[in-house]
């Protein structure tokens, strides 16, 4: 069975500076992972993809990832943060096989970006 | 276009009432699915469907009834309220059930059951 583990539950960061968001999945085939934002009172909507080929992923709002095969990781970064990209931060993984009924979220970091 | 819509947004119940969530999407998707959200436990799969007619469970689907009689509508059933199901659910829609579609959310819908 595949899994998520997000190490952070919150993440406080200083606006202008950079930020790394961690995740880490566990799963016995080839995997599909994906980021999703989640602000204040909303529903989920994705961030970025990783489905093949290049192992670093280049997202919406300025947001990348990088898929990392040998530690089981994709941890999620941007360089300098806003205030508005003060959020919950979703990994979820998908199997080779599967479809999205089988998209497996972690439990999620809250990003909070202060002055 | 309104994406996906979750009615209501906020339902209070008592132990043993019954309700229906409801799901509608205007974007043609043929896969729609239900999950619930709860503090630390992140977003768990409840029912989940490919197509009309076809419905199946996910991860947690005890105490919850689908159906799914048109491309566009995914109601959630709770048959007989519990505090457990005390929860912020969200409806799902993805243009088809693979790993390549994006899923678009809804709002939520705030249910506490007392």
């Amino acid at each position: 069975a595949q899994s998520v583990t997000q190490l952070d539950s919150q993440v406080p960061v200083f606006e202008e500076a950079p930020v790394e968001l961690r995740c880490n999945y566990s799963s016995s085939v080839s995997v599909y992972l994906f980021w999703y934002v989640q602000y204040p009172n909303q529903g989920l909507q994705l961030l970025l993809k990783y489905l093949s080929g290049s192992t670093l992923v280049k997202g919406i709002n300025g947001f990348e990832a990088e898929f990392n095969k040998s530690q089981t990781s994709f941890h999620l970064r941007k360089p300098s943060v806003h205030i508005s990209d003060t959020a919950e931060y979703f990994c979820a993984v998908s199997d080779f096989t599967g479809t999205a009924s089988k998209l497996t979220f972690g439990t999620g970091t809250r990003l909070q970006v202060t002055l | 276009n309104a994406g996906v819509t979750q009615t209501p947004k906020f339902q209070v119940l008592k132990t043993g009432q019954s309700m229906t969530l409801q799901c509608a999407q205007d974007m043609n998707h043929e896969y729609m699915s239900w999950y619930r959200q709860d503090p630390g436990m992140g977003l768990r799969l409840i029912h989940y469907s490919v197509g009309a007619g076809i419905t199946d469970q996910g991860e947690v689907p005890n105490g919850y009834n689908v159906s799914r009689s048109t491309t566009e509508d995914f109601p959630l059933r709770l048959l007989s309220a519990a505090p457990s199901q005390t929860s912020v659910y969200f409806c799902a829609s993805s243009y088809e059930s693979t790993y390549n579609s994006p899923l678009h959310f809804g709002n939520g819908t705030r249910l506490t059951v007392t």
